[in-house]
């Protein structure tokens, strides 16, 4: 069964930091690119970051670029992402979603809070 | 930045019958635009993608169309399951969502 699990959130204070991961499971990893999606209570997805399957190359929103990094480790089938200088506007839930054309496959998502 | 925008926000339907949902690009993305379905509580769930083909497992029931900039989904006899959050995406030039329409039991 192919599966997304993430893990990694929880609640930090404005300013701090929190790296996210995603574990894959039943199917080539490396073949695929991957994002990280976000959606905040209440609201519609948000894209966050994407990399290549060799992850080669990565992208990022306008609204995170500066501040959070996508990478992962092909040989642990693991994606992550590193959030640095996180704000209140951040908190969300994260998704990882594997890209196929379109997103085919989600994980369960995990909690971002960012209060003081 | 493609912006994506739906209408309407809340459509109120009641089983069996025919809900349409539109979705907008303010630039082409070819046929590049996908439908996901989430409820409460869950992630999306792809539906439609390449704007008119339909994802593994889906009914029959959810049909799509259009290319270009004007998107449409059609969801006929509406199963009490099928009352959800609609999102519509593009993924033409990186990837952006639509705001989302309700689809609500009237």
């Amino acid at each position: 069964e192919v599966q997304l699990l993430e893990s990694g959130g929880g609640l930090v204070q404005p300013g701090g930091s929190l790296r996210l991961s995603c574990a894959a499971s039943g199917f080539t990893f490396s073949s695929y690119a991957i994002s990280w999606v976000r959606q905040s209570p209440g609201k519609g997805p948000e894209w966050v970051a994407a990399i290549s399957g060799s992850g080669g190359n990565s992208y990022y929103a306008d609204s995170v670029k500066g501040r959070f990094t996508i990478s992962r480790d092909n040989s642990k089938n693991m994606l992550y992402l590193q959030m640095n200088s996180l704000r209140a506007e951040d908190t969300a839930v994260y998704f990882c979603a594997k890209r196929d054309g379109a997103f085919d496959v989600w994980g369960q998502g995990t909690m971002v809070t960012v209060s003081s | 930045e493609v912006v994506m925008t739906q209408s309407p926000a809340t459509l109120s339907v009641s089983p069996g019958e025919r809900a349409t949902l539109s979705c907008r690009a303010s630039q082409s993305v070819t046929s590049n635009l996908a439908w996901y379905q989430q409820k409460p509580g869950q992630a999306p769930r792809l539906l439609i993608y390449g704007a008119s083909t339909r994802a593994t497992g889906v009914p029959a029931r959810f049909s799509a169309s259009g290319s270009g900039t004007e998107f449409t989904l059609t969801i006929s006899g509406l199963q009490s399951e099928d009352f959800a959050v609609y999102y519509c995406q593009q993924y033409n030039s990186l990837f952006t969502f639509g705001g989302g329409t309700k689809v609500e039991i009237e």
